[in-house]
């Protein structure tokens, strides 16, 4: 059984280009987490979703990031227009149910220039 | 809204030695979960302890031990035989159950175990 998988692993992008982070939960897990990291800090939360639902958005920017778990395939987390305070480790999480355990993706590091 | 506190920014221990952290937490909540998780180099949040508010016995598991005190809101990780492998940051993380699952983190513990 894979882990969480999350590509790219490393993104470089200009400022104003648009950064499509991927997400693959561990099989059987319904339930997805995103987590940004900026450095010298811990992890906080940004949103999380189950198949084709949002449940909470609440530490979602307003603008220009946004998330989607379609039926099919990975989970999407889509920044638009990047500045160079996205610049961040950005780590996906999944779980069998809510309250369960999760697992961690390696996360991947957006850097913007 | 939940904290979590962990105001020591980084420590070091001898290989072999006990090394204690420390994490404090506010909550009004009165069920949920407590976790250390383990970030080496490679960047892979590792699960190392979790703990759950309602049981009054410290979480064990291997070499790592917690100390929970719940009136205080304090929930120390303590790793004994410290391996080199263990040179990492630990962050604390605190869960309310029922709700959505989400994790808040402390800002972390870098820990170098010097050989």
């Amino acid at each position: 059984n894979a882990g969480v998988m999350q590509n790219p692993r490393h993104l470089v992008r200009r400022r104003g280009q648009e950064a499509r982070l991927r997400c693959s939960p561990m099989k059987g897990h319904s339930h997805v987490y995103w987590y940004r990291q900026l450095p010298e800090e811990g992890l906080k939360f940004m949103v999380y979703l189950q198949k084709e639902n949002i449940i909470d958005e609440s530490g979602m920017p307003k603008e220009r990031f946004s998330a989607e778990f379609p039926k099919e395939g990975p989970s999407i987390l889509r920044i638009q227009q990047v500045v160079r305070g996205d610049s961040a480790a950005y780590f996906c999480a999944s779980s069998p149910q809510r309250g369960g355990e999760a697992f961690f993706g390696q996360g991947t590091r957006l850097t913007v220039v | 809204a939940q904290t979590v506190t962990q105001s020591q920014p980084e420590m070091s221990v001898q290989e072999a030695e006990t090394v204690t952290l420390s994490c404090t937490y506010d909550t009004s909540e009165n069920n949920y979960y407590l976790f250390w998780y383990k970030q080496p180099p490679s960047r892979q949040m590792i699960l190392v302890i979790r703990q759950e508010a309602y049981k009054q016995q410290n979480a064990t598991e291997n070499r790592f031990s917690v100390n929970f005190q719940k009136a205080a809101k304090s929930f120390s990780l303590k790793i004994s035989d410290s391996q080199l492998g263990d040179t990492a940051m630990y962050f604390c993380a605190f869960m309310i159950l029922g709700a959505n699952s989400k994790l808040t983190f402390g800002k972390g513990i870098t820990l170098s175990v010097r050989p």
